[in-house]
This record gives C-alpha cells, sequence and structure tokens, in this order.
C-alpha cells in the first residue's frame, strides 16, 4: 500500500522567508497530489492540487511542485507569516480515498 | 461554501457503550468519509460510502461499522466502545468520483473513553 513520509520534526522559520515542506511518497504512482493545511482543534482544509503532468502550481503565496520521477513534491510558502503557522499535510489518491502523511507542523515567528 | 456538520465536538463515553457519529454535509456530495487521527499516526480511514446505502471498509474498520440511509448523513457507529476508540474523528465529503475533487472536512469529534 501507500507510503507517504513527510518530516515530523516542525518546520521554525522566521516572517518573511519561505517556508519548504517535502512529502515523498513509495508504491505508488499518483495522478494527483494534494496538499491540506490543519489549524489545531480542526479539520483539514484543502489547499492545492497538482498533477501528475504538472511540475508547478501556484496560488497566491503558495506554491507546489511535483516530480513523479523523484516521487516528491515541495510545498512553498513564499513571505511567510505568523498566521501561516500550522500542520500541512500531503495526500494521495489511491483510487478509492485519499491516503494522508503525518503531516509537518510550521511555525513562523514574528 | 461546502459545510460538513460533525454533531458533538467532544464526546465521553463509558467503555462497552455504543456510540454513534453523526455527520451532516449540505452540497448533494455523493462520497463522504470516516477517518480517525491519533498523534503520531495521522489520519487513518475508517470506512467510506460512495453512494446512499453503499460502504466500503477503509483500512481499519475494526470495532466500527456505518450507516448511510440518506445522501447527506453518514453516520459512524462504535458498536461496543473501547478504550482504544479514545481519538479525533473527522467526518469529510467529496463531490463525485474524480480524482481531482478536494475533500471537504468537518471540525472533527473528539471522543474519549473511559
Amino acid at each position: 500500500s501507500q507510503k507517504i513520509e513527510q518530516n515530523s520534526e516542525a518546520l521554525n522559520i522566521q516572517e518573511g522567508k519561505t517556508a519548504t515542506l517535502t512529502c515523498n511518497y513509495t508504491n505508488y504512482s499518483p495522478a494527483y497530489l494534494q496538499w491540506y493545511r490543519q489549524d489545531p482543534g480542526r479539520g483539514p482544509v484543502f489547499l492545492l492540487l497538482i498533477r501528475e503532468n504538472e511540475k508547478e502550481k501556484r496560488k497566491e503565496r503558495l506554491k507546489v511542485t511535483f516530480d513523479t520521477t523523484l516521487k516528491q513534491s515541495l510545498f512553498h510558502i513564499t513571505a511567510s507569516q505568523p498566521a501561516d503557522s500550522a500542520t500541512y499535510l500531503c495526500a494521495l489518491d489511491e483510487g478509492r480515498a485519499l491516503t494522508f502523511g503525518k503531516g509537518t507542523m510550521l511555525l513562523v515567528s514574528p | 461554501d461546502v459545510k460538513v456538520t460533525q454533531s458533538s465536538r467532544y464526546l465521553v463515553k463509558r467503555t462497552g457503550e455504543k456510540v454513534f457519529l453523526e455527520c451532516v454535509q449540505d452540497m448533494d456530495h455523493e462520497n463522504m468519509f470516516w477517518y480517525r487521527q491519533d498523534p503520531g499516526l495521522g489520519l487513518r480511514l475508517i470506512y467510506f460510502s460512495y453512494d446512499v446505502k453503499m460502504k466500503e471498509k477503509g483500512d481499519i474498520p475494526e470495532g466500527y461499522s456505518v450507516s448511510r440511509e440518506k445522501k447527506e448523513r453518514f453516520s459512524l457507529i462504535l458498536e461496543s466502545a473501547s478504550t482504544n476508540q479514545t481519538s479525533m474523528y473527522l467526518c469529510a465529503s467529496k463531490q463525485g468520483s474524480s480524482y481531482n475533487s478536494p475533500l471537504h472536512f468537518g471540525n472533527g469529534t473528539r471522543l474519549t473513553v473511559t
């Protein structure tokens, strides 16, 4: 079955810097990869979806890349703000439902 | 905006009790899902449904059942609650069967079984 790895250690960065989060996967060749944001005590919220034939996708300060050769997606937040502090989850569709990584917590300090 | 509503934010039940977790979505989505989320284990799929009265097992269905009598409502049932079912339960819905439809989550029910 699908295995998805995200860095379990929290990422601490200063406001204004670019945050880069990594999602690696094995045992599958997904057609799509999704990223979600989760705040404490809340359900995940969809951010971006990228298709296998798209190298890069942008939405405002967010950028996602998808390298099917490396089996890796990178999630970037440029000009980060304290309000970006949250846990970010990547997810792959195995054909029946989404399988999620365990998420990486991002902490942006002023 | 899609709204997925879970009936309880916090629930405390005793071991052996039958527990019902309710989820309602207001966007006529065909697909609905139940996940549980635990520290260090992430989100794990319990059951899902792609149509009324249809259900499929996820990765950890043991000890759970589901009911989908109406399109907008998907219930998770703990037949006999146990302490290892203490968790955050998240319901989600999705439009259609397309891979590129995002999930819309409720805000979760934090269940404690004592």
